[in-house]
């Protein structure tokens, strides 16, 4: 069973750093690249960033580019989102979802909520 | 950066109804469109890729059509199930980009 598994999200304040983390199993992890998409409360999806397989290329959404760092542990089956200098705007749910290269993302998380408040 | 413009944003239908979906892009997109289907307090699923091309799971009432600038995803007899939130996604380049979503709300 292909499963994805977010934590790492809490309320934290502006300026601060956390650190998300996204647990991979059933599937053969270190041969798909992998997403963070990000849904702002009662809005629509909007992608963050895209790891390649290798973790050799790394694309990021402008709104993000520069604070949010996207990384992955193949050994460990686990991707990250690093993200710094938190803004109320970053308050979402984060998703992680697997590539399927020519499909889109057809596998993912059930989210964890980034909370980002004084 | 590719726009994907969704429309509409909300629907009402009834069960029973065929209704139709629009997304059109900024700029041809081939046929790198995906459209995912979320309900309330899920993680949105993928339901087509490649423009036309249903997911295992996707009853043969949905379909998707369109190329280049201008794609569809029309259900052609509405389920109770069916009353959810669609996106449309573009993944032609970086960064990949959804439309706005279309929520079908029951009539």
């Amino acid at each position: 069973q292909v499963h994805l598994v977010e934590s790492g999200g809490s309320v934290v304040q502006p300026g601060r750093s956390l650190r998300l983390s996204c647990a991979a199993s059933g599937f053969t992890f270190s041969y798909y690249g992998m997403h963070w998409v990000r849904q702002a409360p009662g809005k629509g999806l909007e992608w963050v960033a895209l790891i390649s397989y290798d973790g050799s290329n790394k694309y990021y959404a402008d709104s993000v580019k520069g604070r949010f760092t996207i990384s992955r542990d193949n050994s460990k089956n686990t991707l990250f989102l690093q993200m710094n200098s938190l803004r109320a705007e970053d308050t979402a749910v984060y998703y992680c979802a697997k590539e399927l290269t020519g499909f889109g993302m057809n596998v993912w998380g059930q989210g964890t909520s980034v909370t980002v408040s004084s | 950066d590719i726009q994907m413009t969704q429309s509409p944003s909300t629907l009402s239908a009834s069960v029973g109804d065929r209704v139709t979906i629009t997304c059109r892009a900024s700029q041809s997109i081939g046929s790198w469109l995906a459209w995912y289907q979320q309900n309330p307090g899920q993680a949105p699923k993928l339901l087509i890729h490649k423009a036309s091309t249903l997911e295992s799971w996707v009853p043969s009432r949905f379909s998707g059509s369109g190329s280049g600038t201008e794609f569809t995803l029309t259900i052609s007899s509405l389920q109770p199930d069916d009353f959810a939130t669609y996106y449309c996604q573009e993944y032609h380049g970086y960064p990949y980009t959804f439309g706005q979503g279309t929520k079908l709300e029951i009539k």
